[in-house]
């Protein structure tokens, strides 16, 4: 089954910096991918999917992510960061319609 | 407004007890799942379900059962809670289909075990 790993666990950064955080994925043919996020006390809300086609998308509040099969990432971006982006973000891989997470950056945002 | 409810945002339990953690999604969505959220870990399915009346083990389902006797509602069920089932549990729904990674999460419930 495919799985997916987030190197990091914790980052900070600067209100209004940019933020990028990192998704790599294990071989396998074409696979689904997800970024999720989860702000503090509430369920998990999707960001935004990658099934096929460009390899660039673009998701809700202002994030995209860019699938590089070369080197099987899918990293997640947003050019300024807001103070309300703090939360945990996951990535997601589908296997046979379940998915898999990874084990989730958590992000604060300083001042 | 798409909802999914979990009926309890914080149970505490002793151990030996048995727990029912109770999900309904108001969507007609096929699909539902029981995931486990652990520090470090991320979220771990226990187990899902693809229609009424049937089920699916996930990545841990040791240690727990489901019922899904409606379409709408998934319960999860510690038939002897350990301490080692203290975390945060995730109920979601899904559609059945080409989107089936579009998942619409409720609030969990974290449980604790003593």
């Amino acid at each position: 089954a495919q799985s997916v790993t987030q190197p990091d666990i914790h980052i900070t950064v600067s209100e209004g910096a940019s933020l990028e955080l990192r998704c790599n994925y294990s071989y396998g043919a074409t696979p689904y991918l997800f970024w999720y996020v989860q702000s503090p006390g509430q369920g998990l809300q999707l960001l935004l999917k990658y099934f096929s086609g460009d390899t660039l998308v673009q998701g809700i509040k202002g994030f995209e992510a860019e699938f590089k099969r070369s080197q099987s990432s899918f990293n997640l971006r947003k050019p300024s960061v807001h103070w309300s982006d703090a939360a945990e973000y996951f990535c997601a891989v589908e296997n046979d319609y379940k998915l898999s997470f990874g084990a989730g950056t958590t992000v604060t945002v300083r001042a | 407004d798409v909802k999914v409810t979990q009926s309890s945002r914080y149970l505490v339990k002793r151990t030996g007890e048995k727990v029912f953690l109770e999900c309904v999604q108001d969507m007609d969505h096929e699909n539902m799942f029981w995931y486990r959220q652990d520090p470090g870990l991320g979220l771990r399915l226990i187990y899902f379900s693809y229609d009424v009346k049937m089920k699916e083990k996930g990545d841990i389902p040791e240690g727990y059962s489901v019922s899904r006797e409606k379409k709408e509602r998934f319960s999860l069920i510690l038939e002897s809670a350990s301490t080692n089932q203290t975390s945060m549990y995730l109920c979601a729904s899904g559609k059945r289909g080409e989107n089936t990674g579009e998942l619409f999460f409720g609030e969990g419930s974290r449980l604790t075990v003593l």
